[in-house]
């Protein structure tokens, strides 16, 4: 039980690349997050995914796009890497949405924007 | 702006004594959640508390909610290297679920 999977674990780019963050979890959870951690601010939620075939902006959602792929997988894209987006991402998932359920993460990926 | 405040943001301690993070919402939170994240981790799981005045215990850690549901604290007794790490409160005060700043915790031998 692979819990929640991330990948890459790593990544640089270059300021205008594109890249996707993908993420995947078995436990069969109805919802699925995407934060962001910054030294100092805490992990704040990039986009959401309450239940499959929905997703909902969170406090930061500028310059990201989402899709919930299949109930299992939620990936995070980036359309031009700006190095203000240079941070570690978390992808997470709980059974259902919001407060009331434990959040299970993935290990993080870890981005450079150069 | 950040909905759950948490203080400290750093905190030192010596290899035996106690510890204290407290978090922190202008509005009521429905219940609230903590979690532990290890140096170079991700955030794990350690308790939730739903009711008003909720005292709930694991080992050394003590976790409260306050009466108004406004606040949570979490408090480590004898702290042990093992205990390093960066605590968060997780809250929602409205209909998304935020998370507090987290207070970082070093533990020196």
């Amino acid at each position: 039980n692979a819990g929640v999977t991330q990948t890459p674990k790593f990544q640089v780019l270059k300021t205008g690349q594109s890249m996707t963050l993908q993420c995947a979890q078995d436990m069969n959870h109805n919802s699925m997050y995407w934060y962001r951690q910054d030294p100092g601010m805490g992990l704040r939620l990039i986009y959401y995914s309450a239940s499959e075939g929905t997703t909902d902006k969170g406090e930061v959602p500028n310059g990201y796009n989402v899709s919930r792929l299949n109930k299992r997988e939620f990936s995070l894209r980036l359309e031009s890497a700006a190095p203000s987006q240079t941070s570690v991402y978390f992808c997470a998932s709980s059974e259902s949405y919001g407060s009331g359920t434990e959040a299970f993460f993935g290990q993080g990926t870890r981005l450079t924007v150069v | 702006g950040q909905q759950v405040m948490q203080i400290p943001q750093y905190q030192h301690v010596q290899e035996g004594e106690d510890f204290t993070t407290y978090c922190n919402s202008s509005t009521t939170l429905s219940n609230i959640q903590w979690y532990k994240q290890r140096p170079g981790g991700h955030p794990v799981f350690l308790i939730q508390l739903v009711k008003s005045g909720e005292v709930k215990k694991q080992k050394r850690l003590t976790f409260q909610f306050g009466e108004a549901k406004k606040n949570s604290s979490l408090h480590i007794t004898a702290t042990q290297t093992t205990d390093v790490g960066t605590y968060f409160c997780a809250g929602a005060p409205g209909n998304q679920f935020y998370f507090g700043t987290g207070t970082s915790l070093t533990v020196i031998p």
